[in-house]
């Protein structure tokens, strides 16, 4: 079954303890992304990729890392989390890089940082 | 930049009333659209979206949208909605050629049954 995997689900978490949110997809998709999610702002881009070792910054990528090393999988690294950095996040990938084809989301990371 | 501006931040209609949610971009060229849904606790799928061609774009699930490029708008339509349409439906918009997708705010749909 086709999918972008994530894991953690839910995350519960101090101020300044190291994260990593894992994003996984099955489908070959060369484009993949983060965004955070939050009442009243909508998706907002924080990181993308158009291939492997290809990454670029998208609206929000303040306080975020991100890595390319294989085309199935996107982590997305917070160094330093912070309490502003209280979210859902999505992971996503689509197939082309122009981004024409749509993308496929997974099932979001609940992340509390206190 | 791009932009997404989408109007109403809820909106809520009895079944069987027709819907229309409005969005308007903001992107000095040519323009790839979409319209996502999110129903509560789940991930974003797609509904519907423009490349190129006729205006008027069928989607899944009875909804329509509309690209109008003199108004910058490619609203949301769907002539008779049920319980089952409450979600979150976000607009969303690329530069063709672009790997950059901006997303609207959102807009709350309830229906009463």
């Amino acid at each position: 079954e086709a999918q972008v995997t994530q894991n953690p689900r839910y995350l519960i978490t101090v101020t300044g303890k190291k994260l990593t949110v894992t994003c996984s997809q099955n489908m070959n998709h060369e484009y993949m992304s983060w965004y955070r999610q939050d009442p009243g702002l909508g998706l907002r881009q924080i990181y993308y990729s158009m291939n492997v070792e290809v990454t670029d910054k998208g609206d929000v990528p303040e306080g975020y890392k991100v890595s390319r090393k294989e085309k199935r999988n996107f982590p997305l690294i917070l160094e330093s989390p912070s309490p502003n950095q209280t979210s859902l996040y999505f992971c996503a990938s689509s197939l082309s890089l122009t981004g024409d084809q749509p993308q496929h989301f997974g099932d979001g990371t609940r992340l509390s940082i206190l | 930049a791009q932009s997404v501006s989408q109007h109403n931040h809820h909106v809520i209609l009895s079944e069987a009333a027709s819907l229309e949610l409005g969005c308007n971009y903001s992107y000095g060229g040519t323009v790839n659209l979409f319209w996502y849904v999110q129903y509560p606790g789940q991930h974003l799928q797609l509904l519907l979206k423009y490349f190129s061609g006729d205006p008027l774009v069928k989607g899944i699930k009875g909804f329509e949208a509309e690209f109008i490029k003199s108004k910058f708008s490619f609203n949301l339509r769907k002539p008779s909605v049920q319980w089952s349409d409450t979600a979150e439906y976000f607009c969303a918009v690329k530069g063709a050629g672009s790997y950059q997708l901006t997303f609207g705010k959102g807009t709350k749909l309830s229906v009463i049954p």
